[in-house]
């Protein structure tokens, strides 16, 4: 799997977007890229993912650029619940005989911390 | 339910003891996963188990004996630990699926201390 870059720390003020950026140069064409965040004392949560196109669900927003070197997770309105460290994955996903054959592999994540 | 249920959610053990984690899920996963975390570091992958057969093993030393019983259930065994294994062990699961959409649902994890 392709690996990631994310800063190790970013604060955001409740109520405003929090726009978490990753770098992901080496990814290859079948890779997805995956976010998930991990509140403290809690097992990792999925966000979401994508794999060319923006995407959108009741959580965030994933904008991937044109070239999918580079992403952006946004979280619209963010809360103090929001506090955490958000993980960039990029993966293949793998099905059939070589279903479970991949490693999920977690970079050092954005320590995330929103400020009343 | 889509729920990874992991227990115990606390455990002390000295070196010499044997003890086992167990993780459960009723989502119908057929891949599980055990990774261990050490404090400010990410998680990282020790086993994964497709359709109940072990498919990675990532060169994790012998004191460490997974086990998969049954499409719902995975074990980890635990025997001659030492201090430095001492971790959150996090359980996932996930769902094989040709929609591309598939993604791990971890438990909470058990937070382990070796004395």
């Amino acid at each position: 799997d392709a690996k990631t870059t994310q800063p190790p720390s970013m604060d955001c003020a409740e109520g405003r977007a929090a726009n978490l950026p990753c770098n992901h140069s080496t990814i290859s064409g079948n890779e997805y890229v995956y976010w998930y965040r991990q509140i403290h004392s809690q097992g990792p949560q999925y966000i979401i993912h994508g794999l060319k196109n923006n995407e959108t669900n009741e959580m965030a927003s994933l904008i991937i650029t044109e070239d999918r070197k580079s992403s952006t997770l946004i979280l619209p309105h963010a809360t103090l619940r929001d506090t955490a460290v958000y993980y960039c994955i990029v993966r293949v996903i793998l099905i059939g005989s070589n279903f479970g054959n991949e490693k999920l592999t977690f970079g050092t994540g954005t320590r995330l911390t929103i400020i009343p | 339910d889509t729920e990874v249920t992991q227990t115990p959610k606390h455990l002390v053990m000295g070196m010499t003891n044997k003890k086992s984690l167990k993780c459960e899920q009723h989502m119908g996963h057929r891949a599980m996963y055990w990774y261990k975390q050490k404090a400010k570091k990410p998680p990282e992958l020790m086993f994964v188990y497709s359709y109940e057969k072990l498919s990675i093993n990532e060169s994790v030393p012998s004191r460490f004996s997974p086990e998969c019983p049954n499409s719902s259930l995975l074990n980890l065994h635990l025997h001659a630990l030492q201090p430095e294994d001492s971790a959150l062990y996090l359980c996932a699961s996930s769902q094989e699926s040709r929609l591309t959409n598939e993604k791990l649902f971890f438990g909470s994890g058990t937070q382990l201390s070796v004395l």
